[in-house]
């Protein structure tokens, strides 16, 4: 079993709409949760970081961590075309090891 | 600006060559890490470093070497063991104590 598991979409959603992006983890130990945007060819950036259940907001962006399911969530709500880019969860554990999502691929339609 | 220049972004080569990939950074982290991204793969690591002078294998280590001689400097060396070196490469560093990893633009190697 992977330790992160993503749905790599693609997913497609009309601007404006509300997106939600979602990861599941298998070790009940990790305690830090991220997530990247990365747009083609660049690399990826650190947009939300948290280490708590509970939501985290930013702007237009939503970190939601769910320990007890071992279940993460990205929601971005008033999407722009910008916003179109591969979105990746990362975990990390108290050792400082990181584990990757694989990846989903978002593209907002104007 | 503060942040961890990667170079260069393109390079090709032929099989049978060694290649290295610069990565700087001028954020004063500690820890710098390397990442080989191919796609429906994620992010695997090859190699990481925690403080000068010390490194250790990540996951996908065999045919990579790396070096820590400078805080600000992990150059990673693609050699001809590597049997499928085409991928984007991708630089890491971060503070200790639980802080997240930040990211350069990546190297885009091709061999043919």
């Amino acid at each position: 079993q992977k330790e992160v598991e993503q749905d790599p979409g693609p997913l497609s959603v009309p601007e404006g709409a509300i997106v939600s992006l979602n990861c599941t983890y298998s070790n009940s130990a990790f305690q830090y949760f991220m997530w990247y945007r990365q747009y083609s060819r660049k690399g990826p950036e650190l947009l939300m970081y948290t280490y708590s259940s509970g939501n985290k907001e930013d702007g237009r962006f939503t970190a939601q961590v769910d320990k007890s399911s071992k279940y993460i969530s990205l929601f971005i709500r008033d999407s722009q075309p910008s916003d179109s880019a591969t979105y990746l969860c990362a975990i990390m554990n108290t050792g400082n090891q990181f584990y990757f999502g694989t990846g989903t691929s978002l593209t907002v339609i104007p | 600006d503060g942040g961890i220049t990667q170079s260069p972004k393109y390079l090709f080569r032929k099989e049978g060559q060694n290649v290295t990939l610069s990565c700087e950074q001028n954020l004063n982290h500690d820890a710098m890490y390397w990442y080989r991204q191919d796609p429906g793969q994620g992010l695997r690591l090859i190699y990481y470093s925690q403080i000068v002078n010390d490194f250790q294998k990540g996951d996908i280590a065999e045919g990579y070497s790396v070096s820590r001689e400078k805080k600000e400097s992990f150059p990673l060396t693609v050699t001809s063991a590597q049997k499928n070196p085409t991928a984007f490469y991708l630089c890491a560093s971060s503070t200790p104590n639980n802080s997240p990893l930040h990211f350069g633009n990546g190297t885009r190697l091709t061999v043919t």
